[in-house]
């Protein structure tokens, strides 16, 4: 299985700063990369696919890079509504596996 | 826009049969272009992925899971199910049904999830 690791496990910011979340694939995996947003008591919540391509009504400030075995999740300005926890998942080859998560909160 | 629910017993005993099924609204089980998967989640624990079945009946499932999974789809219904059995407490999750887009693997629609729990 590949193994997806994201850094940091927890951040504290501020509204309106800019905060940026690692993933790390144990291999390869291209631009197999996906992210998701998960709000308490909540189902995960598509924002980026393919590594880059933002998810239809997601907003701008969302934006995501890389590709091979370092991606990066970028926020530009947050957003009260944007403290939740993100994953990543990997999609290259299956069992499709996540990251164990980055819990975004505020500062 | 498609919906997914999740529903089925909230409550299962250790060594019996865990029983879910996803009903689908607005979209159909039968479209070439999704498959539809379960992933769990632990409390307080992150995101596993179990599997997905095309509309053909065709599966990929999680190979830690393999030996004691089943899912099946009912185009009719539209709707499709898991079964997992002999379970443990380390089955107690809450499990999310999905819409897998064939084209890039991600899912791009989830049901609210629904929390089993195994105990006695």
């Amino acid at each position: 299985d590949i193994q997806m690791t994201q850094s940091p496990s927890s951040v504290s910011a501020s509204v309106g700063d800019r905060v940026s979340i690692t993933c790390r694939a144990s291999r390869d995996i291209s631009s197999w990369l996906a992210w998701y947003q998960q709000r308490p008591g909540k189902a995960p919540k598509l924002l980026m696919y393919s590594a880059s391509s933002l998810q239809s009504g997601v907003p701008s400030r969302f934006s995501g890079s890389g590709s091979g075995t370092e991606f990066t999740l970028t926020i530009s300005s947050l957003q009260p509504e944007d403290f939740a926890t993100y994953y990543c998942q990997q999609s290259n080859s299956f069992p499709i596996t996540f990251g164990q998560g980055t819990r975004l909160e505020i500062k | 826009q498609v919906q997914l629910q999740e529903s089925g017993p909230g409550l299962v005993k250790p060594s019996e049969t865990l029983s879910l099924t996803c009903a689908v609204s607005g979209g159909s089980v039968s479209s070439d272009f999704y498959s539809w998967s379960w992933i769990r989640q632990p409390p307080e624990k992150g995101l596993e992925w179990i599997g997905y079945i095309y509309s053909s009946g065709s599966t990929t499932q999680n190979p830690s899971l393999k030996s004691r999974l089943n899912l099946s789809i009912d185009t009719s219904k539209n709707q499709f199910s898991l079964k997992l059995s002999s379970v443990t407490a380390a089955d107690t999750a809450v499990y999310f049904c999905a819409r897998l887009a064939s084209s890039w693997n991600y899912l791009d629609s989830w049901g609210q999830g629904t929390l089993v729990t195994v105990s006695s």
